[in-house]
């Protein structure tokens, strides 16, 4: 296992278009965490999925955004009609159930133009 | 308001010093992570704290949780140029499930 894997690593994109960012966890890991990273912050809270269920949404998450984890394996994160405060660095993270030491992916930096 | 508190946010310092960067908070926390990230990649978890007052060692690197488990320290002694990086503390409230991150302090070591 070579860890989190994310892709694409860049994506750039015109304003409203739709794009989506798929993420691999450690295939051991239970939990799967999304994050988002604008330049000079540290990471915010998206959603997180234990399994295949969706547990916990931040209000960041604007009704544009969607994130699936169909079989509890890899996980989907989906921005519709993308905006240019959308750009940022898309995180995902795994981790165990009883084990809140998450590792993280080597993100998706979106540039909206 | 940010959560946790992390100082300096910029540090530059020449090798061989030794500093101390601080990750404060009003709130408790079960446990407590300090990562680095380096330019367009992820973060890579350096530690977990898990108790009050604890202690961790790794090489050059010396990690404390606040005996009210609010706080953290991360002290570097005798940086090296390869230390550089952005340093982010990250901890997870009771009950929570979620890392809240500091804003990170951005480390420069020049030879």
């Amino acid at each position: 296992d070579t860890g989190v894997s994310q892709n694409p690593r860049h994506k750039i994109t015109k304003r409203g278009q739709n794009v989506t960012f798929r993420c691999d966890p450690i295939s051991e890991h239970n939990r799967l965490y999304w994050y988002r990273q604008t330049l000079g912050q540290g990471p915010e809270f998206l959603t997180y999925f234990q399994n295949e269920a969706q547990l916990e949404k931040s209000r960041l998450l604007s009704d544009r955004f969607s994130a699936e984890r169909p079989k509890g394996s890899f996980s989907t994160l989906e921005i519709q009609r993308t905006e240019q405060g959308d750009s940022a660095m898309y995180l995902c993270a795994s981790s165990f159930v009883a084990n809140t030491e998450a590792f993280f992916g080597q993100g998706t930096r979106l540039t909206v133009v | 308001t940010q959560l946790l508190e992390q100082s300096p946010q910029f540090l530059s310092i020449q090798e061989g010093e030794n500093l101390t960067v601080y990750c404060n908070s009003s709130s408790v926390f079960s446990s407590l992570q300090w990562y680095r990230q380096e330019p367009g990649e992820g973060p890579v978890l350096l530690v977990t704290v898990v108790t009050g007052g604890e202690v961790k060692k790794l090489k050059r690197l010396t990690f404390q949780f606040g005996d009210a488990r609010k706080d953290s320290s991360l002290h570097i002694t005798a940086a090296q140029t390869g230390d550089t990086g952005l340093y982010l503390c990250a901890g997870v409230k009771w009950g929570a499930q979620k890392l809240v991150f500091g804003q990170g302090t951005r480390l420069t070591i020049n030879p």
